[in-house]
């Protein structure tokens, strides 16, 4: 059972325009949520998170919005550029520094100029 | 600033044979370090999570006799898989965790002939 999920698998944008990512999860206790970002041939780097106890974070052209009702939240990457170009993983958490990080299945953003 | 780092980068191995794998945190003390295995197939896949003064716990279709796993110290650890075989292929990623924020290397890519 697929506990964090994923869409699109992919999206293709224009320079420019703003991403939408989007996310959601089954288990009711995960609260920490972080995005990574991977490029090809690299490990994946913590981009942005937020904890349940928000409902946005934003960094820059970077923000997550968070609906702990529905379990989802979404990534929006505005003025998106060509670089942003990666696969994006939404991850959760439950509770405590070490319990284990649950992935999604990434979605591959393309921006096109 | 927190990094991870993570060599070899990739290795090239027999089936049959064992390769090992290291992970080091700079910058910060981790208090937990998981390893991970990324394919195309299965995204992420948790091998074990290792937390200051707790026992290794693996996840379910991976085990200590096939990945042993030492975590010294806060800063370091390995991995060895052995006996590896074609589905042992893939990019084995550490992520050393700080807190809720969880650092990844660059990962070791492993092909197994």
């Amino acid at each position: 059972q697929q506990q964090v999920r994923q869409s699109p698998q992919s999206l293709t944008v224009w320079e420019g325009e703003t991403a939408i990512l989007n996310c959601s999860y089954e288990d009711s206790t995960f609260n920490y949520f972080p995005w990574y970002q991977q490029f090809p041939g690299e490990g994946p780097a913590l981009l942005i998170s937020i904890s349940s106890v928000s409902d946005k974070k934003e960094d820059g052209r970077f923000t997550i919005f968070f609906n702990k009702r529905e379990k989802k939240l979404s990534l929006h990457i505005t003025d998106s550029q060509p670089g942003d170009s990666a696969t994006y993983f939404c991850a959760a958490s439950g509770q405590g520094g070490s319990a284990k990080l649950i992935f999604g299945e990434g979605t591959k953003l393309t921006v096109s100029s | 600033g927190a990094l991870v780092y993570q060599y070899p980068r990739r290795t090239i191995c027999k089936s049959g044979t064992s390769m090992r794998m290291e992970c080091q945190a700079v910058g910060f003390q981790a208090t937990s370090v998981a390893w991970y295995r990324q394919s195309p197939q299965k995204t992420f896949e948790l091998i074990a999570l290792s937390t200051v003064n707790s026992a290794i716990k693996y996840e379910q279709n991976f085990t200590q006799e096939k990945f042993p796993i030492s975590h010294p110290n806060l800063s370091f650890s390995s991995m060895t898989v052995l006996n590896a075989y074609l589905e042992d292929r893939g990019l084995y990623l550490c992520g050393a965790r700080s807190g809720y924020e969880q650092y990844f290397g660059p990962g070791t890519r492993l092909t197994v002939l």
